[in-house]
């Protein structure tokens, strides 16, 4: 069964400091992640999209690394901000005939001043 | 910018009456698709659409659900006989491209059977 595990479950930083989030996937065969900010209440909105060829992409403060071979990725925030206090959700498809997408959990980001 | 629009943004019910939910993707795009969120939980998917039939379903996706695209504009999910485990948060998504395009979510209409 495809299953996508994120890590941690929650994270506490202060405003200015970075963090990684994790996301271990067992999503077979691979066609891309993505990793998508979600705000309470709100719908995900898009951060980044990796393809198997991809090793890293980047948007703004957001690093995203997928390593295929160990089915791992990260998400790297740098200099945090206030209105980085969100959910994280990592997002796993597959290829093969069914691009049916596999949800993480999200790890749930507060930012403090 | 071009958004996804969701129409009501809530919507109580009873259980076992029908509700339509309503959706106009972005102008330009192909590929649209519903979910949804139980509160608390993880977003699950419910079904993807394009050239006007559906590509793939989850289990979720079972006959009370049904999905339509009565105009150029509008893309809708209409749950039959709703029950009480359909409360959920309800997102649309649109994306241009195939099914690695970047995905543009609706606000969401939340659902509530009572």
């Amino acid at each position: 069964k495809n299953q996508v595990e994120q890590s941690p479950q929650s994270l506490i930083i202060l405003e200015g400091k970075n963090c990684t989030l994790q996301c271990n996937y067992t999503v077979s065969p691979f066609s891309n992640l993505r990793w998508y900010k979600q705000d309470t209440g709100r719908g995900p909105v898009s951060l980044t999209i990796m393809t198997f060829s991809e090793n890293t992409k980047s948007n703004g403060r957001y690093t995203a690394t997928l390593d295929a071979d160990t089915k791992q990725s990260s998400l790297h925030i740098t200099a945090s901000q206030l209105s980085d206090s969100a959910s994280y959700i990592c997002v796993v498809s597959g290829s093969g005939g069914s691009y049916i997408p596999t949800f993480g959990r999200g790890t749930s980001l507060i930012v403090h001043p | 910018e071009p958004e996804v629009t969701q129409t009501p943004s809530h919507q109580v019910t009873q259980m076992g009456q029908e509700v339509i939910l309503r959706c106009v993707p972005i102008s330009n795009h192909l590929y649209f698709y519903w979910y949804r969120q139980i509160l608390g939980q993880k977003v699950e998917f419910l079904v993807s659409f394009y050239n006007n039939e559906i590509s793939e379903k989850s289990e979720i996706f079972d006959d009370q659900f049904s999905v339509e695209r009565p105009d150029g504009s509008n893309f809708t999910l209409k749950i039959r006989s709703t029950k009480l485990e359909d409360s959920a948060m309800y997102f649309c998504a649109s994306h241009e491209e195939g099914p690695r395009g970047t995905q543009y979510f609706g606000p969401g209409t939340r659902l509530l059977v009572l």
